[in-house]
């Protein structure tokens, strides 16, 4: 079945310690996004790519970047993590952006800060 | 930017009955909206999309309305099932046409045996 696939679905990292989850999609869909979102709350988009075009939203802290290296797989990289970016990180795809796209989500990577 | 208020953050419900969940916004009103379930520690699953000139939508047990003068959705569930117990989210695009989603922070159905 075509997907959405985060790696891995826990992960464990120190206070400053560069972290970075992976996402891979085998929809073949043009956008991937990534969203946080924390203990009953909703998901928060972080930023997307169209294709290798990439698109940040306003308040994304810089400590937040991604890479998208092909169509298939998306990186999130914590370049310092803080306790408070200890959250569940979901990485979603669409077909491509305009009205009418649902968003695919993995089932996300829990991230703990110790 | 969307403010999205989701009418509660739990309802219970007897198994057979009806759940009427809410999203309201504030703001701009949206050409469509999105409905999703998440169920603990998965991510969250597209149901149901109703854009702005549609009143209605079905699909099997669940069915979304859509009111731009109330800036409201509503999402039913018919003969609800222990199974439909889950956290249902509405979303809201962007202006920008990207289909960047605003989420609400969603309502925790428990449907009860």
């Amino acid at each position: 079945d075509a997907m959405v696939i985060q790696n891995p679905r826990y992960q464990v990292t120190q206070f400053g310690k560069p972290v970075t989850l992976s996402c891979s999609q085998t929809l073949n869909h043009n956008v991937m996004y990534w969203y946080q979102q924390k203990s009953s709350q909703a998901p928060k988009l972080l930023f997307h790519y169209y294709d290798k075009d990439f698109n940040n939203e306003a308040d994304t802290p810089d400590n937040f970047q991604s890479r998208r290296p092909n169509t298939s797989f998306c990186f999130l990289d914590i370049r310092s993590p803080g306790l408070g970016d200890a959250a569940m990180y979901l990485c979603a795809t669409s077909r491509r952006t305009g009205n009418n796209q649902p968003q695919h989500f993995g089932d996300g990577t829990r991230l703990s800060i110790l | 930017s969307q403010k999205i208020e989701q009418n509660s953050e739990a309802l219970n419900i007897q198994e057979g009955k009806t759940a009427t969940l809410t999203c309201n916004y504030t703001n701009y009103s949206p050409a469509y909206l999105q409905w999703y379930r998440q169920d603990p520690g998965r991510g969250p699953v597209f149901l149901l999309l109703i854009r702005e000139n549609e009143k209605e939508k079905r699909k099997e047990r669940l069915k979304v309305t859509f009111d731009t003068t109330l800036k409201q959705s509503l999402f039913h569930i018919t003969a609800s099932q222990p199974a439909d117990s889950a956290t249902y989210l509405c979303a809201l695009p962007d202006q920008t046409g990207a289909n960047n989603l605003f989420f609400g922070t969603g309502t925790r159905l428990t449907v009860i045996p």
